[in-house]
This record gives C-alpha cells, sequence and structure tokens, in this order.
C-alpha cells in the first residue's frame, strides 16, 4: 500500500532533550515536506526536499533540521526542543501528477 | 508570497443539508488542490484542479475552478455525518513546488 510513515504518533519529551521524528515514503517521490499544524495557524511548512541531498527552508524552520540521505527517508531533528514546538507534525510527499499524501501525523508535547 | 483565502471558517449544518466553501486569491493560479481532514485524522487529498472554468464531481462533492483561476469552491450536496471535517485549498507554488493551504473550513454535520 502506498503510503507515508511516521513514528511516532504521540511524544512527550521534555525542554532541550534532542529527539528525531522519522518519516518514510514507498511511493518513489522525489518531494517531500514537513508541516506543522496549530490551532487558529494551519498548517505551516517547516522544510521541504526537492531530492536526495537537497533541501530547504519553509515558511517556519526555526529549531529544526532535517536531512534526505536517501530518497525514501526524510526525518525531522529537533535539537533543543521548546514547548513552543510543541504542534501536531505531518509529513508528506508529493508525485509529479498527483496531491501530497501525509503521514498519520505526531503529536508532540515539549514540557 | 502567494496566498489563498479560504471562507467561512466554520459551517454547522443539518444533515440533509447542502454545504460550499470557497477559496480565493488575488493572482492568477496555476491550480489548486482539495483536502480533506478528519477529526484526528490528517489531510487527504481529494482532487486538483487545473483548468479554467473546470468542474469535477466525486459523488456528492462538486469542484469548480473559476474562469479566471482566481477562485474555486467546493460543493457537497445532501451532507451526511460522514462529511464531518475541515476542507481546506492549497495551491503548489510552481517554483518549490511548496504547498500552501488556505485557512479550512470545519464542517459539523447534526444528524
Amino acid at each position: 500500500e502506498a503510503q507515508v510513515t511516521q513514528n511516532p504518533r504521540y511524544l512527550i519529551t521534555v525542554t532541550g532533550k534532542k529527539l528525531t521524528v522519522t518519516c518514510s515514503q514507498n511511493m518513489n517521490h522525489e518531494y517531500m515536506s514537513w508541516y506543522r499544524q496549530d490551532p487558529g495557524l494551519g498548517l505551516r511548512q517547516i522544510y521541504y526536499s526537492m531530492n536526495v541531498e537537497v533541501t530547504d527552508k519553509g515558511d517556519v524552520p526555526e529549531g529544526y533540521k532535517v536531512s534526505r540521505k536517501e530518497k525514501r527517508n526524510f526525518p525531522l531533528i529537533l535539537e533543543s526542543p521548546s514547548p513552543n514546538q510543541t504542534s501536531l507534525y505531518f509529513c508528506a510527499s508529493k508525485s509529479a501528477s498527483y496531491g501530497y499524501t501525509f503521514g498519520s501525523g505526531t503529536r508532540l508535547t515539549v514540557v | 508570497g502567494q496566498q489563498v483565502m479560504q471562507i467561512p471558517q466554520y459551517q454547522h449544518v443539518q444533515e440533509g443539508e447542502d454545504f460550499t466553501t470557497y477559496c480565493n486569491s488575488s493572482t492568477t493560479l496555476s491550480n489548486i488542490q482539495w483536502y480533506k481532514q478528519r477529526p484526528g485524522g490528517h489531510p487527504v487529498f481529494l482532487i486538483q484542479l487545473v483548468k479554467s472554468g473546470e468542474v469535477k464531481k466525486q459523488k456528492r462533492l462538486t469542484f469548480q475552478f473559476g474562469e479566471a483561476k482566481k477562485n474555486s469552491s467546493l460543493h457537497i450536496t445532501a451532507t451526511q455525518t460522514t462529511d464531518v471535517g475541515t476542507y481546506f485549498c492549497a495551491v503548489i507554488a510552481s517554483n518549490t513546488g511548496k504547498l500552501i493551504f488556505g485557512q479550512g473550513t470545519t464542517l459539523q454535520v447534526k444528524p
């Protein structure tokens, strides 16, 4: 089944403790992206990648890092999480002629 | 940058009533996509429109792209409780592939 898989689904962590949210797609898509969703602010892009080793900042990249060493994986790294990064995170990938396929989401709480 | 404004923000309807959400842009759009996000779920791609005046139907859902390609609408005929969720319009920025979302319309359906 074509899908984008994110892990974990839920995560509670403490301020400053590095964490990684994994994202993997099995559709051979070149384009992948991370979004965060916050009440009243909608879906905002954090980072995107147009291909392996090609990444760029979205609208809200501060406090995040990404890497794209292989086509299928696009992890999101929070080096020193802070409470304002408490949010619902979505990874997505896109084919050339179709819409985005989103992962199921990661609900992160930073205390 | 490119923006899309979506109205209304919320809509409560009685089951069986129709529902419409509108998406507007001040600039000409190359394409528009529609997504549905169920409560607690992730955005799911519904459809993409690219041609001026295009109309597409999916069962009770009718999608339109304006003649000037500056607006779009999603109309649901005879709503059902399964239609509950937030409907987003979105455009893909041609240079970055970034998906720019409207604010979404949250639909509640009373049985």
